[in-house]
């Protein structure tokens, strides 16, 4: 398979379960993202790896735990979340060469349900 | 850190008539800015993007234009069609910057027969 894929697609769980996100890029990509998108707000950033070393963390709350075990991987593990975490999580991916960055191309997200 | 402002966040467009979405950035060392269309239920998808070494690109109905002055762009998209319907996101970025793109809020085209 080719791009950006995400697993699972869709996902319902209660506040007290754990989850795992997965995302998986096939394109030689050196930095991968995640990304909050709930219903009429902007993409909210939440992490960036590059290279495999987490670079930003955009003050999300410890219930999202990251996880990027080598370039062409990236988890988000998820406990004891909260209503106001469902929305749309899209993973993304793109490449950063001689400090010039290139389109970052995006999964098709995981539709979570926090009941 | 940089910040993007989008508008309209909503436009309606007769078909065939040409739409254009504005977007402003505060920090003049973003030197990347490209633009992502996202369809009902469907991933961003890049459409079009410049860098600050250019003022201007096209791509059949689509154009972008840049202001580093001014620090803001836009995005033209002519001749509309109701398959341009969709939500549009500008963003940012620049070298340097920790492999961070910042997004605008998103404008919701829609384009009608």
């Amino acid at each position: 398979e080719t791009g950006v894929t995400q697993t699972p697609r869709h996902l319902v769980m209660g506040m007290t379960n754990k989850k795992s996100l997965k995302c998986e890029q096939h394109l030689g990509h050196n930095a991968m993202y995640w990304y909050k998108q709930s219903a009429k707000k902007p993409l909210e950033l939440m992490f960036v790896y590059n290279f495999k070393e987490q670079t930003e963390n955009n003050s999300v709350p410890s219930r999202f735990s990251p996880e990027c075990p080598n370039s062409s991987h990236l988890f988000l593990h998820l406990h004891t979340l909260q209503p106001e975490d469902s929305a749309l999580y899209l993973c993304a991916s793109s490449q950063e060469l001689a400090g010039s960055l290139y389109e970052q191309y995006f999964g098709p997200g995981t539709r979570l349900t926090v009941t | 850190g940089e910040n993007v402002e989008q508008h309209p966040s909503t436009l309606s467009v007769q078909e065939g008539d040409s739409a254009v979405i504005k977007c402003t950035y505060s920090d003049s060392a973003s030197n990347y800015f490209p633009w992502y269309k996202q369809e009902l239920g469907k991933r961003p998808q890049l459409i079009i993007d410049i860098r600050s070494n250019v003022g201007e690109k096209k791509d059949q109905r689509i154009a972008v234009t840049l202001n580093k002055t001014a620090k803001h762009f836009s995005l033209h998209i002519t001749e509309t069609q109701p398959e341009d319907s969709a939500v549009y996101f500008c963003a940012a970025s620049r070298r340097g910057g920790g492999n961070q793109f910042y997004f605008g809020t998103g404008t919701s085209l829609t384009v009608i027969p």
